[in-house]
């Protein structure tokens, strides 16, 4: 049980666009998201935490305007990366938690994302 | 303020022997845990083992064992007869209440088994 889902796996795109990536619970009820960026040979980052139903916690740093979450359902949280640029590129991480609170976070496989 | 310390950046061993990554952590809180998780070249994190603060057990799987010691704040892994299928990248991580649960990542190590 407690399978995450994360697309797409990969993906490379053009200066300028937009890329969403979406992030599924498969067989819990997902209340808290949390979505994470990891650069080559460092530590997952956390980026922001999401409850379903209310606006993303961003953390120190990321720019909430280019980095939209929406965490419409208790299945499902989308990170939008707006306008991407080469800097954005990197390996994003999604990661789900029902309730309570101390449960633990179960993480999709993450996606790649290449801006060229 | 917590904090997970992986001291060792990188361990190459040869295979079949046997290996431990350490891992120190901080925190105020009496109720806490403490996770360790794999990270191959694919990229994925594989979950590993989860440890509750009240729960000093050593534990044991296969190959794998972790060594809890709340009086030295640490939470050792053992890797018993390594492979090369065991090279990745190690990570120990913290959850305690005043994060809100939300997961403290330590640097990571990156474990190179050698044929």
């Amino acid at each position: 049980g407690a399978v995450v889902s994360q697309h797409p796996s990969w993906v490379i795109c053009k200066s300028g666009t937009s890329v969403k990536i979406e992030c599924r619970s498969l067989d819990f009820q997902a209340t808290t998201m949390f979505w994470y960026r990891q650069f080559p040979k460092q530590s997952l980052m956390l980026m922001a935490t999401s409850n379903e139903g209310s606006k993303a916690t961003y953390e120190q740093g990321v720019e909430k305007d280019k980095f939209l979450i929406n965490h419409a359902s208790l299945t499902l949280s989308t990170l939008t990366v707006t306008s991407a640029h080469p800097e954005d590129s990197s390996f994003y991480i999604c990661s789900a938690r029902g309730q309570p609170t101390n449960q633990p976070q179960h993480f999709g496989d993450g996606t790649r994302l290449s801006i060229l | 303020a917590q904090k997970v310390t992986q001291a060792q950046t990188e361990i190459s061993v040869v295979e079949k022997e046997d290996v431990t990554l350490d891992c120190v952590y901080e925190t105020r809180d009496t109720t806490y845990y403490l996770f360790w998780y794999k990270q191959p070249p694919s990229g994925e994190l594989v979950f590993l083992i989860r440890r509750n603060s009240f729960d000093e057990q050593n534990e044991i799987s296969g190959r794998y064992s972790w060594n809890f010691q709340k009086s030295t704040s640490s939470f050792n892994f053992t890797i018993t007869a390594s492979q090369v299928v065991d090279s990745a990248v190690y990570f120990c991580a913290l959850s305690d209440s005043d994060s809100n649960y939300q997961l403290i990542w330590g640097a990571g190590t990156k474990l190179i088994i050698k044929p």
